[in-house]
């Protein structure tokens, strides 16, 4: 059974910095890209970041550029964000979810990142 | 980026209803087009790829269609547990783009 379990989520001050953890089982994670999608309170799906298997290929949402950094390690089979200068509109739950031949069809339960002070 | 407009942004609808959402990309997507539904306090769970095929274990009830720019969803005879809310996934290019949603009520 494939289970994606986020952690690392919290109430974290605007400004501060914040990392969540993604552990990946019941499938061959070093075969999939990753992302992490984001939902704030009582809104739709916003993509944030992208890292494909062997960490070659990494993209960002606009939104997040320059203050979030998504990384893997596959030996672990844990994917990552690191989340820098937060802000309040970075307040949402976080989801990571497997992607395969274009396919995002594994989620995480997610996790919970509130931006306040 | 593309832009993924969805509507009706909510439908009320009667259980037993053919139901049937559209999407718009705002360019030529080539078919990588996803639909997700969600239920409250759930993660969005895959019901269609590649904007027509029916992943595993989704009723045969949902079916989508469409090609180019547009995009739909229909769910025949609606049952009590398709209540949830229904997101597009522009599946093509990154940025990957979400629809805004179409949320489904019990009239």
């Amino acid at each position: 059974e494939v289970q994606l379990v986020e952690s690392g989520g919290g109430l974290v001050q605007p400004g501060r910095s914040l990392k969540l953890s993604c552990v990946a089982s019941g499938f061959t994670f070093s075969n999939y890209g990753m992302n992490w999608i984001r939902q704030a309170p009582g809104k739709g799906l916003e993509w944030v970041a992208y890292i494909s298997s062997g960490s070659s290929y990494i993209y960002y949402a606009e939104t997040v550029k320059g203050r979030f950094t998504i990384s893997r390690d596959n030996a672990k089979n844990t994917l990552y964000l690191q989340m820098t200068s937060l802000r309040s509109e970075d307040t949402a739950l976080y989801y990571c979810a497997s992607r395969l031949h274009g396919v995002i069809r594994d989620w995480g339960q997610g996790v919970m990142v509130t931006v306040s002070s | 980026d593309i832009q993924m407009t969805q509507s009706p942004s909510s439908l009320s609808v009667s259980l037993g209803d053919n139901v049937t959402f559209t999407c718009e990309a705002s360019e030529n997507i080539y078919g990588f087009l996803a639909w997700y539904q969600q239920k409250l306090g759930k993660a969005p769970k895959l019901l269609i790829y590649g904007a027509t095929n029916l992943e595993d274990g989704v009723p045969t009830r949902f079916s989508g269609s469409g090609s180019w720019t547009n995009y739909s969803l229909t769910i025949s005879s609606l049952e009590p547990e398709d209540i949830a809310t229904y997101y597009c996934q522009n599946n093509h290019v990154y940025p990957l783009t979400f629809g805004s949603g179409t949320k489904l009520e019990i009239k």
